[in-house]
């Protein structure tokens, strides 16, 4: 139990463009959705955590009307890149968790995404 | 900042010896938790330490918690050579906020 799938898992777009990445909770609710972008042989950074039903809160230094993140559902969590620029290239991960006595994220695979 | 921080950041051992990585954070956490890494891919939680518990055990691993030191262990028995990737300790503060460090990157050796 506890999977977490993401798609696309690799995309590839022109400078300029928007893409979306999804993130889905197959097998349990997802009250909330955390995030993160990873840079090669970095850490991961946390963008911002998204709650059902509300709005996304953004980590300090985090363009909130450039990444737009939409918790739509229980079980999704969408993340666009808006305006995409080869600096945004980087490798996206999603985690989540529900609100019961489960205090572990289970991440997704991740998306990497190259801006040309 | 509550990142956790890894040490070392690269180990490499031979497989059948054990590996310990060692992560320290900052201020009070609710728990603390290990993720590994395979190179471009997804976390996989591997194991939860509570604030109020000091040693937990699951399977080969075993993770210690310190928080008078503010620092985690995680052991490794028996490593074998699918065990290399990076290994990352997540504190995690109110909010459920999960900060990374840089990881340990483990190589084990055939």
């Amino acid at each position: 139990g506890a999977v977490v799938s993401q798609h696309p898992s690799w995309v590839i777009c022109k400078s300029g463009t928007s893409v979306k990445i999804e993130c889905r909770s197959l097998d349990f609710q997802a009250t909330t959705m955390f995030w993160y972008r990873q840079f090669p042989k970095q850490s991961l950074m946390l963008m911002a955590t998204s709650n059902e039903g509300s709005k996304a809160t953004y980590e300090q230094g985090v363009e909130k009307d450039k990444f737009l993140i939409n918790h739509a559902s229980l079980t999704l969590s969408t993340l666009t890149v808006t305006s995409a620029h080869p600096e945004d290239s980087s490798f996206y991960i999603c985690s989540a968790k529900t609100g019961l006595e489960m205090y572990e994220q289970y991440f997704g695979p991740g998306t990497r995404l190259t801006v040309t | 900042s509550q990142q956790g921080e890894e040490d070392p950041q690269a180990l490499s051992i031979q497989e059948g010896e054990n590996a310990t990585m060692n992560c320290s954070y900052k201020t009070s956490i609710n728990n603390l938790q290990w993720y590994r890494q395979n190179s471009g891919r997804g976390l996989v939680h591997l194991i939860l330490i509570r604030s109020n518990e000091r040693e937990k055990h699951s399977g080969r691993l075993r993770v210690t918690l310190d928080t008078s030191k503010k620092s985690s262990s995680l052991l490794i028995t028996a490593s074998r050579a699918a065990d290399t990737a990076s290994y990352f300790c997540a504190p995690e503060t109110s909010g459920s906020r999960l900060t990374f460090g840089e990881g340990t990157q483990l190589t084990v050796n055939p």
